[in-house]
């Protein structure tokens, strides 16, 4: 079976500061994405890696930036984390066309 | 730009009963169509998928109905259980690996 990890299930976090989410796929997937859900608005693509060291803009970038050293990891890295910024973030993988998903980080900015 | 419309947003049903969700796309450009199921602190996962070459895919008790003119598609689940509680999305996919999500539906199956 795919796994897809996510360093927390739960983070509280202050306006301001710098956070790193964290996620870990064990299939040799090319592919891996970040998404945030929020109620009613479903799921929105922030960035996508096809390869390593390559990363490319979703739907909703602005306030967010990505790193991906190794093929298996993927960050996500909020710069100055805002209170627009409180929301579930969901990483995925997948190999052709489907997604494999993580557990996902709810992640709240006071 | 929402490219893949879906209804309703909330659905309760009894168990026993059938439960219908509906989207809708824009872009025909679309060439396969998943649903994914995420229960409560989970991720969502693959629930059933077709393609716009065939008009119905059953897996057990989830059917998914295609109409390729009409633009929609829509899930069928029979004798919904207490169980299928859950939120379900569809989506739509393009080449190369570009996946539209809808807004969802949170389903609640009530014995």
């Amino acid at each position: 079976d795919v796994k897809v990890t996510q360093s927390s299930r739960y983070l509280v976090k202050r306006t301001g500061e710098k956070v790193f989410l964290e996620c870990v796929q064990d299939m040799d997937h090319e592919n891996m994405f970040w998404y945030r859900q929020d109620p009613g608005l479903g799921l929105r693509l922030i960035y996508f890696s096809y390869d390593v060291k390559m990363k490319e803009k979703g739907d909703i970038p602005e306030g967010y930036s990505v790193s991906r050293e190794k093929k298996e990891r993927f960050s996500l890295i909020l710069e100055s984390a805002s209170t627009n910024q409180t929301s579930m973030y969901l990483c995925a993988s997948s190999s052709v066309r489907g997604r494999y998903f993580g557990p996902g980080t709810r992640l709240t900015v006071t | 730009q929402q490219q893949v419309k879906q209804s309703p947003q909330s659905l309760i049903v009894q168990k026993g009963g059938i439960s219908i969700i509906n989207c809708a796309y824009e872009n025909t450009a679309f060439d396969y169509f998943p649903w994914y199921q995420q229960f409560p602190g989970k991720g969502p996962a693959l629930l059933i998928a077709i393609r716009p070459d065939v008009s119905e895919k059953k897996e057990g008790r989830f059917t998914i109905s295609f109409n390729k003119s009409a633009k929609q598609f829509s899930l069928h689940i029979m004798d919904s259980q207490p169980g299928d509680s859950a939120t379900y999305f569809c989506a739509a996919s393009k080449p190369p690996d570009k996946l539209i999500f809808g807004t969802g539906t949170r389903l609640q199956v009530f014995p």
